[in-house]
């Protein structure tokens, strides 16, 4: 069954160094989202990526955060300088059209040191 | 903010069917209701999701009122391993998920 890979699963990083979390939807899909999770809250939406571009993004998604697909297969998301509050697990989703169900990798755990 | 409201835990033998209920009674017209469950801190997994009709598949089964006003999912025959979190989400066409706290549903042996 195909499923959207994320990697590392997880990743230590300084305070004020730049990361990159790496994900690879499943390959026929065409929207692909990033949501995060701090420990014990609340899975929150961060950005949505349709034909290159930003479809949706929150108020977390400031200019410290940035989305690529770089090639045909991945799908990046890069904090430029973490901060401690970046600390949760992240996740990937990809759907094969904005109105059908979304698929989730399974996170990328970023602590922040 | 999510615009349902779920029990915030649910207990359920196992073997028994689970059954999870969801209020969303500001749902518009064209707003799907979808149940996603994250086991532990796995990501969310995707269920089932409706418009109008009932619906059925391998995991669960979902039933929504004539009104729309509120949804049951079922999760027919319980395992140890249906215990997570249960989300009722609802979502207008390609709208980012809005994920609520949900029911935590414990599967007692």
């Amino acid at each position: 069954e195909p499923e959207v890979t994320q990697t590392p699963s997880h990743q230590v990083t300084q305070m004020g160094q730049e990361v990159i979390l790496r994900c690879v939807p499943i390959s026929n899909h065409l929207y692909f989202y990033w949501y995060r999770q701090i420990l014990g809250q609340k899975v929150e939406f961060l950005v949505s990526f349709y034909n290159n571009e930003i479809s949706e993004k929150s108020e977390i998604f400031d200019d410290q955060f940035s989305v690529e697909r770089p090639d045909g297969s991945n799908f990046t998301l890069k904090i430029r300088s973490t901060k401690l509050e970046d600390s949760a697990m992240y996740f990937c989703a990809s759907s094969y059209r904005g109105r059908t169900e979304a698929f989730f990798g399974q996170g990328t755990r970023l602590t922040v040191v | 903010d999510a615009k349902t409201t779920q029990p915030t835990s649910m207990d359920c033998a196992e073997g028994r069917a689970a059954n999870l209920p969801c209020n969303h009674s500001t749902i518009s017209g064209n707003e799907y209701v979808y149940w996603y469950r994250q086991i532990h801190s796995q990501g969310p997994q995707y269920i089932i999701h409706g418009l109008k009709n009932n619906e059925t598949n391998e995991m669960a089964s979902l039933i929504i009122t004539e009104d729309r006003k509120s949804s049951t999912l079922i999760l027919p025959h319980a395992t140890l391993r249906d215990t997570a979190v249960y989300y009722c989400i609802v979502r207008l066409g390609a709208q980012k998920l809005v994920f609520g706290q949900g029911t935590r549903l414990t599967i007692n042996p």
